[in-house]
């Protein structure tokens, strides 16, 4: 099966602009996790979806950050305006139904913003 | 707030040798853990994973042990070959116990650095 996908795979903006990241996750799915990894620092929870909705959002950092799945499939993570700690490497991981524990991880986009 | 953390952040290990990459972690009511691995480039791939009913357990090559009451996490790889070359990261389910949310808690990583 194909794996989780992400899109763009490099992002370079300047501060104050916009930037959306999309994420396909693996087909049937359900649950889908935003992570990110600033550097020098340890990979971080932001988010996680299960189908359309958001079922726990306490590791987004400010309303800056707005994530979406509509019809939950692919989501993105939309950044605006974007800040200069907002740089590093934003990952995505998708999950089967309950019972399965394994998250499976995209290659991530890295975001930098000058 | 609870983390994860690793003790090394580099390890080098001679081709052929086991290695073993340790972590503490931090909240004694976790109740599952995992072992990701990471490429340069690619995102983190998934190496095994244990409950804290278990206090071992073994797949290819590697092996998790669990020590609750010093709350450690280990993976140890036996005969590390250059592909083991990534860095390692433990992380551990950080969302509420039974809330089916697995959020995980990541570790800052661990650079394995296999010589030839």
């Amino acid at each position: 099966e194909a794996g989780v996908t992400q899109f763009p795979s490099h992002s370079v903006i300047e501060k104050g602009q916009t930037v959306t990241l999309r994420c396909d996750p693996i087909s049937g799915h359900d649950n889908l996790y935003w992570y990110r990894r600033v550097m020098g620092k340890e990979i971080k929870f932001l988010l996680h979806f299960v189908k359309e909705s958001k079922q726990d959002e306490s590791g987004m950092p400010n309303n800056r950050f707005l994530a979406e799945r509509t019809g939950g499939t692919y989501s993105t993570l939309k950044v605006q305006p974007a800040e200069l700690e907002d740089s590093g490497v934003y990952f995505c991981a998708s999950r089967r139904t309950s019972g399965a524990n394994e998250q499976f991880f995209g290659p991530g986009t890295r975001l930098t913003v000058l | 707030g609870e983390s994860v953390g690793l003790h090394l952040p580099t390890l080098s290990v001679q081709e052929g040798d086991n290695s073993i990459i340790n972590c503490a972690y931090s909240n004694s009511a976790s109740d599952y853990f995992i072992w990701y691995k990471q490429e340069s480039g690619k995102g983190p791939q998934f190496i095994i994973d244990i409950r804290s009913n278990m206090d071992k357990r073994q797949g290819q090559r590697v092996t998790v042990l669990l020590n609750k009451t010093v709350k450690h996490l280990s993976l140890q790889i036996a005969a590390t070959q250059p592909g083991d070359s990534a860095v390692y990261f433990c992380a551990e389910n950080g969302g509420r116990l039974g809330s089916g949310t697995y959020k995980y808690i990541f570790g800052t990583g661990t650079r394995l650095k296999v010589l030839a």
